[in-house]
């Protein structure tokens, strides 16, 4: 069974450009959940899709913007780029949510990694 | 707030010595406790996790236990292996499906 795959691997992009990142769930998971690795800091939370929706939203300004596309799979949007968007960025999926309980069924990806130059 | 704080890295040992990565957190309310590890070139996976207060979670010869009035979850393996190299990431769960990291120990396990 795949995994959940990110593409690209690595992104370069210069201060004020946009970047897209993809990201592809387990097949059968409907939520997916994006995370920013930055170095020195942990893991972030980014955006949680499910079924199509934006369920909750992490501490980022909002040049951060996603979607998730009918098959699941979802897009990161960072648009107007900083230095300090540098990072690694993380996709993982789960099943569905129902309601309660913590999300520990979540797989990650390898990331990708965003150097702003 | 909720926040997670961890012993930095890099923890150096050699194989078949004792670890203990602490991990201490604030939170309000009774959060879910979690251990994740990242393999070199790999994705973080779930190692283990405990619910409540005085739960452990154990896995892999790994285990962690949910200590209420410290509010920690060190996580301790009796005999380490050059494969347990790799980053630990100590989370909690505050509800709505987000999870808060901390910034993750490095563990160099060498023969």
């Amino acid at each position: 069974e795949a995994g959940v795959t990110q593409s690209p691997t690595h992104l370069i992009k210069t201060r004020g450009q946009q970047a897209t990142l993809r990201c592809s769930p387990i097949s059968g998971h409907t939520s997916v959940y994006w995370y920013q690795q930055a170095l020195g800091l942990g893991l972030q939370f980014l955006l949680w899709y499910d079924e199509g929706e934006e369920r909750n939203r992490g501490n980022f300004p909002p040049r951060f913007s996603g979607r998730q596309f009918p098959n699941y799979s979802s897009e990161l949007n960072v648009n107007a780029l900083e230095l300090e968007d540098s990072a690694l960025y993380l996709c993982a999926s789960s099943l569905a949510f129902d309601g309660q309980g913590a999300s520990e069924k979540l797989f990650f990806g390898s990331g990708t990694q965003l150097s702003v130059l | 707030g909720n926040s997670v704080t961890q012993m930095e890295g890099p923890v150096t040992l050699s194989e078949e010595a004792f670890l203990t990565i602490n991990c201490t957190y604030t939170a309000t309310g009774y959060p879910s406790l979690f251990w994740y590890v990242q393999y070199p070139g790999e994705g973080l996976q779930l190692l283990l996790k405990a619910t409540k207060a005085d739960d452990k979670g154990s896995n892999k010869g790994f285990e962690a236990t949910y200590r209420k009035e410290t509010t920690s979850f060190h996580l301790e393996k009796g005999s380490v292996q050059v494969s347990d190299s790799a980053v630990y990431f100590c989370a909690l769960y505050i509800g709505f499906q987000k999870l808060v990291f901390g910034t993750g120990t490095r563990l160099l396990v060498s023969p």
